[in-house]
């Protein structure tokens, strides 16, 4: 969608291997998030930031770290991939209390 | 804390209605609604700030009872259209994180046949 991209779109990987995921928005806005989607779970939120080189944890943050070194652009790192970590991730962007407008997200899959 | 979510899933024909329900245990500031299809991301529906306010988007309103931590999505006439994933999402101020923190329901699964 405009103003949000994640990429890859689709990832396949081993167990142990490092995984980064990048979000890029366009939008300027101040905060962003990344959450996880499984079947039964709904969003589940990992990490969010609302501000450059200012981010928190959510509920389900081991495992993961993130970065944000510049407004537009909010990365989300695996350092040693797990299958636990199999997922669809989504990217959401948001300023002040508007609405989430989240990316298409990436799906992940660790073999 | 998410908030949860009833019914888990519901099948309607066109033209019925529906009611998505949303509770928390936790003061809240606001309520998202969201729907999402398959294979696609979660799109925005609308939010109701606390104060008990109703808002409506075409067939589809919402209300939020700020006493009780609830919020109901009805879908009136559903249209084919409407099938899809329902989330609500619960917003509330966050002391630890000096935030406010937005925690999505496990969804409702919503077919509308024909």
């Amino acid at each position: 969608d405009a103003g949000i991209t994640q990429s890859p779109r689709h990832k396949v990987t081993e167990t142990g291997t490092p995984v980064t995921l990048r979000c890029h928005q366009t939008e300027n806005h101040r905060y962003m998030y990344w959450y996880r989607q499984d079947p039964g779970h709904g969003l589940r939120l990992i990490h969010y930031s609302y501000g450059v080189k200012d981010t928190d944890k959510g509920e389900v943050s081991d495992g993961y770290s993130v970065s944000r070194s510049k407004t537009e652009d909010f990365l989300l790192t695996l350092e040693s991939a797990t299958s636990s970590q199999t997922s669809v991730y989504f990217c959401a962007i948001r300023t002040g209390n508007s609405p989430l407008h989240f990316g298409n997200g990436t799906r992940l899959t660790v073999t | 804390q998410q908030p949860v979510q009833s019914p888990q899933a519901v099948i309607l024909r066109e033209g019925e209605d529906a009611v998505i329900n949303c509770s928390s245990s936790k003061a809240l500031y606001s309520v998202h609604w969201y729907r999402q299809k398959h294979g696609e991301a979660p799109v925005f529906l609308m939010i109701l700030l606390k104060g008990g306010e109703q808002k409506g988007h075409d067939k589809i309103s919402a209300s939020f009872n700020e006493k009780k931590q609830q919020s109901s999505l009805y879908l009136t006439a559903s249209q084919l259209s409407y099938s899809g994933t329902y989330f609500c999402g619960t917003e509330r101020w966050d002391s630890g994180a000096g935030s406010y923190q937005l925690t999505f329901g496990k969804g409702t699964k919503l077919s509308v046949i024909p």
